[in-house]
């Protein structure tokens, strides 16, 4: 079966800039979308086909997919962007979501 | 506004059987793909399974397959996941979301409920 796998961890300095990978068997083939999971939350869909932010997502949220890899980056980060982050992809239609990593805005 | 209430959750005893309801509001319910995702206690988010607007479409993922059966009534826009058999490992917040799809393989969930919990324990 298809895996996605992310970092558990990530650390931020608050206005410093996050990078999430998600690294996957030829991912740049596929669509890569993004989740925001804060705590005791549902996840909010961040990003979706590859780089698009749904209306209401701040600028400072980017994705690019290229590769084996998908990449979520956070600009100028804040300390409301603390959350888990999960990446998901689709394979035979089945959706198959990334092992989430934690971002931490020390 | 586009809304996902999930009801139906609750403790079961393993190998016993339980019913989850999705109730859509603020969106035309029979134009969309709609699946459950669960997330067990402190762990990562796991697609569940998936249904196509008319129903003639469903997929799972492999754990479940033969013991839950996703289905919809559009007259009533909701969403069901019928469960049985259920074990321990089946312990998890149970989403309901909305797939847009854009086109094959192109596709996202958005939105999603509140989730509703789903313990099997004896």
């Amino acid at each position: 079966s298809y895996e996605l796998t992310q970092p558990p961890s990530v650390s931020v300095s608050p206005g410093q800039t996050a990078s999430i990978t998600c690294s996957g068997d030829k991912l740049g083939d596929k669509y890569a979308c993004w989740y925001q999971q804060k705590p005791g939350q549902s996840p909010v869909l961040v990003i979706y086909q590859d780089s698009k932010r749904p209306s209401g997502i701040p600028e400072r949220f980017s994705g690019s997919n290229s590769g084996n890899t998908a990449t979520l980056t956070i600009s100028g980060t804040q300390a409301m962007d603390e959350a888990d982050y999960y990446c998901q992809a689709w394979d035979s239609s089945r959706g198959v979501f990334g092992t989430g990593t934690k971002v931490t805005v020390l | 506004e586009v809304q996902l209430v999930e009801s139906g959750g609750g403790l079961v005893q393993p190998g016993g059987s339980l019913r989850l309801s999705c109730a859509a509001s603020g969106f035309t319910f029979s134009s969309y793909w709609m699946s459950w995702v669960r997330q067990a206690p402190g762990k990562g988010l796991e697609w569940v399974a998936n249904i196509k607007q008319d129903g003639s479409e469903k997929y799972y993922v492999d754990s479940v397959k033969g013991r839950f059966t996703i289905s919809r009534d559009n007259a009533k826009n909701s969403l069901y996941l019928q469960m049985n058999s259920l074990r321990a490992e089946d312990t998890a917040v149970y989403y309901c979301a909305r797939v847009f799809v854009y086109s094959y393989g192109n596709s996202w969930f958005d939105p999603w409920g509140q989730g509703t919990l789903v313990t099997v324990s004896s």
